[in-house]
C-alpha cells in the first residue's frame, strides 16, 4: 500500500527549460510534505518543504505546490540546470500515532536528467 | 557542521553471515533514524531512536534485525544472518528534534550492502 506515489520513474528536460516532478497521496494524515535529491553514492539532501496548510512554497528556482483536494504536490525547476541532475524524492510527513513522533514516508523517486 | 558519518561504505557478505553498520550523526541531534532502500524503491523506516530510546521499530525485521544507540549519540545496526533480499543501501539519519512535529532530516552517504 503505497502512500507516496511518484508515477514517472525518469524525466529528461532541456537546459533553461522547466522542469515538473509530481507526487500523488493517500494519507489525508500527512502534515508537511518535502522533497529530497540524491546524487549518485551520496545520501538524500532535503530540497524543500511545505506545510499542509500551503499551497505554494518557493525557494530560488525550485518552487513546490500543494493541491490538497486532489491529494497532488509538484515540484517546478525554473529554469532547469545540469546540475540538477539526480533522482528526487517525495517524502510526507505524519504524526506515528502508536509512538508519539513524526515519521517520513517516502515516494519511490524520479530520475531527472538535465540535458545541456 | 560535519554531516552524518557511516561506515562502511560498501559491504559484500554471503548469505548467513552476519553484518554491521556505524552511524555517527550530527552532534546534538537527539533522533536518529536507519532506513533500507532497495533499488528501485525510496527509503524505508527500519527504527527510530530518540536520544538512547527507540521511539518505533515497527517495521525492522527482528527476528534477524537488531540496532543500539546505547549512549544517545552513534548507533549500529546489525543484520544476523543475512538473506538475499537484504542487500540495500543501508542510511542514516538524524534530525535536531523530534517533538511530534516535523524536523528536517539530514542522511549520511549511506552503506551498500550485496548479499550473494
Amino acid at each position: 500500500d503505497q502512500q507516496v506515489k511518484q508515477n514517472s520513474p525518469s524525466l529528461s528536460v532541456q537546459e533553461g527549460r522547466i522542469s515538473i516532478l509530481n507526487c500523488d497521496y493517500t494519507n489525508s494524515m500527512f502534515d508537511y510534505f518535502l522533497w529530497y535529491k540524491k546524487y549518485p553514492a551520496e545520501g538524500p539532501t532535503f530540497l524543500i518543504s511545505i506545510s499542509s496548510i500551503k499551497d505554494k512554497n518557493e525557494d530560488g528556482r525550485f518552487t513546490v505546490f500543494l493541491n490538497k483536494s486532489a491529494k497532488h504536490l509538484s515540484l517546478h525547476i525554473v529554469p532547469s540546470q545540469p546540475g540538477d541532475s539526480a533522482v528526487y524524492f517525495c517524502a510526507a510527513n505524519a504524526l506515528n500515532l502508536n509512538s508519539g513522533y513524526s515519521t517520513l514516508t517516502f515516494g519511490k523517486g524520479t530520475m531527472l536528467l538535465v540535458s545541456p | 557542521e560535519a554531516g552524518v558519518a557511516q561506515s562502511p561504505r560498501y559491504k559484500i557478505i554471503e548469505k548467513r553471515q552476519s553484518v554491521a553498520f556505524w552511524c555517527n550523526p550530527i552532534s546534538g541531534h537527539a533522533t536518529l533514524y536507519w532506513y533500507q532502500q532497495i533499488l528501485g524503491q525510496g527509503p524505508k523506516l527500519l527504527i527510530q531512536f530518540q536520544n538512547n530510546g527507540v521511539v518505533d521499530d515497527s517495521q525492522l525485521p527482528k527476528d534477524r534485525f537488531s540496532a543500539e544507540r546505547l549512549k544517545g549519540v552513534d548507533s549500529t545496526l546489525k543484520i544476523q544472518p543475512a538473506k538475499l533480499e537484504d542487500s540495500a543501501v543501508y542510511l542514516c539519519a538524524s534530525s535536531l528534534r523530534d517533538l511530534s512535529s516535523y524536523n528536517e532530516q539530514f542522511f549520511g552517504p549511506g552503506t551498500r550492502l550485496t548479499v550473494l
